[in-house]
């Protein structure tokens, strides 16, 4: 079952706001990874974190590695309607407890009527 | 280029049918991994393999659940019988050993949609 916990689970934007979502886990990852799903399609890899503090961007995204090693961030900045989707965090103990993925829940972005 | 392909994209079976997902991988790609997705336990490692050979298994739930991979080119998930909670959208992943972290960059599949009725 899921181990992560991401918020928030669901999100309204409007175009040109800035968005922002993050995840906590009860233990630590080495690895953080976030990746968006738009309907009917598989989840996409946006950034990969591999190291505490971290701070990493892929255009108008930034995706933060917590310094506790629980955490991490994902922001998107001056938000245009396609970055409607869900959004899915992961964390790994990579060379560790069997190397697999634990995904959060997902952050749903939704367009404001 | 051709992504992960896979087929059906949709497949709605009765309890106690077979049901047979299959996967083709990128082309190159050495790593295969099937996840399962429901509302309620979100993304879930099924099993991986690693050319061809299955690594690990531990997230299969049942012996209903059985995942081959014949070739570097092909594998299948099959489930039987079926039931109800099987219901959930199955996605395929590949990806190329780089001698990196071979968990990061995986390239997902659309998915099936498979509903057990």
């Amino acid at each position: 079952g899921q181990q992560l916990n991401q918020s928030p689970q669901s999100m309204f934007i409007q175009e040109g706001e800035d968005v922002s979502m993050n995840c906590t886990s009860s233990s630590i990852f080495n690895t953080w990874l976030w990746y968006k799903q738009d309907p009917g399609e598989g989840p996409v890899l946006l950034i990969a974190l591999y190291k505490a503090g971290e701070l990493t961007s892929n255009g108008r995204l930034t995706a933060q590695f917590g310094i506790t090693r629980k955490d991490s961030f994902l922001n998107i900045s001056a938000s245009i309607p396609s970055d409607v989707g869900i959004y899915f965090c992961a964390g790994q103990l990579y060379k560790a407890a069997g190397n697999k993925l634990t995904f959060g829940g997902g952050t749903r972005v939704l367009v404001k009527p | 280029d051709a992504g992960v392909i896979q087929s059906p994209r949709h497949e709605v079976t009765e309890m106690g049918q077979e049901v047979t997902l299959r996967c083709k991988p990128i082309s190159g790609h050495d790593y295969l991994f099937w996840y399962r997705q429901t509302m309620m336990r979100g993304l879930e490692l099924l099993i991986y393999f690693n050319n061809n050979v299955p690594i690990d298994d531990s997230g299969m739930p049942e012996d209903r659940f059985s995942a081959k991979m014949p070739n570097a080119s092909f594998s299948t998930l099959k489930i039987q019988p079926s039931e109800p909670r099987d219901s959930a959208v199955y996605f395929c992943a590949s990806r190329l050993d780089s001698g990196t972290n071979p968990w990061v960059e995986q390239f997902f599949g659309p998915g099936t949609r498979l509903t057990v009725l």
